[in-house]
């Protein structure tokens, strides 16, 4: 079975830091290109980075540009989001999402891992 | 980046159809073949529908179709379902390299 599974979320405190990390089975990791999307409580999803393949090249939103890392092993089948100057405003569910390799969509999506920045 | 905008709400009675509109701009929407629509239920992840304008993924009801003129795209949803009742979000790749949701519509099956 194809699946995503984040896991990494919790409470940290602003300014803070964490690590999320979404673990794939069910397909050929490294022939895919991967993204975390996220949504706060409520409202709408959010596009935050992608990665490509071989993990050569990265992309982010302006909004956490400078801040997150996204990075992935693909000895070990794992995508990785370091976190870090957090803010309140980046409270939400964080999602990870497979980038489809025969057409422009993300075909596959975890269940999400929330993330709360409170003091 | 902005987000792309859609509808907050769309209602309609079981059987009839719906369109959500998707509005963006010449740098993503309408620059790009590269249009998708996600469904959401309550507490639960997106589900792809539509992807590159048009396309239906496999095991995606065909009562739901995508179409795309200028910076708008549309989901129209034909036959509505009491299932169907959910967010529904569209999505654009950009010409930032980057991608774009829109603000979500909740349709609900009167």
């Amino acid at each position: 079975e194809v699946q995503l599974v984040e896991s990494g979320g919790g409470l940290v405190q602003p300014g803070g830091s964490l690590r999320l990390s979404c673990a794939a089975s069910g397909f050929t990791f490294i022939s895919y290109w991967m993204h975390w999307v996220r949504q706060a409580p409520g409202k709408g999803l959010v596009w935050v980075s992608r990665i490509n393949s071989d993990g050569t090249g990265t992309s982010y939103a302006d909004s956490v540009k400078g801040r997150f890392t996204i990075s992935r092993d693909n000895a070990e089948n794992t995508l990785y989001l370091q976190m870090s100057s957090l803010r309140d405003e980046d409270t939400a569910v964080y999602y990870c999402t497979r980038d489809s390799y025969y057409y422009d969509a993300f075909d596959i999506w975890g269940q999400g891992t929330m993330v709360t920045v409170s003091s | 980046q902005s987000t792309l905008t859609q509808p907050a709400s769309v209602s309609g009675s079981p059987g009839q159809s719906i369109t959500i509109s998707c509005t963006g701009t010449s740098s993503d929407v309408g620059g790009y073949n590269y249009v998708s629509w996600y469904q959401q239920h309550p507490g639960k992840a997106p589900k792809l529908m539509i992807y590159e304008v048009s396309n239906r993924p496999s095991g995606v009801s065909n009562r739901f179709s995508g179409s795309k003129s200028g910076n708008t795209a549309s989901l129209t949803i034909s036959g509505l379902q009491a299932e169907d009742e959910a967010d529904y979000y569209c999505s654009s790749y950009t010409t930032s390299s980057t991608y774009v949701f829109g603000t979500g519509t909740k349709v609900t099956v009167l």
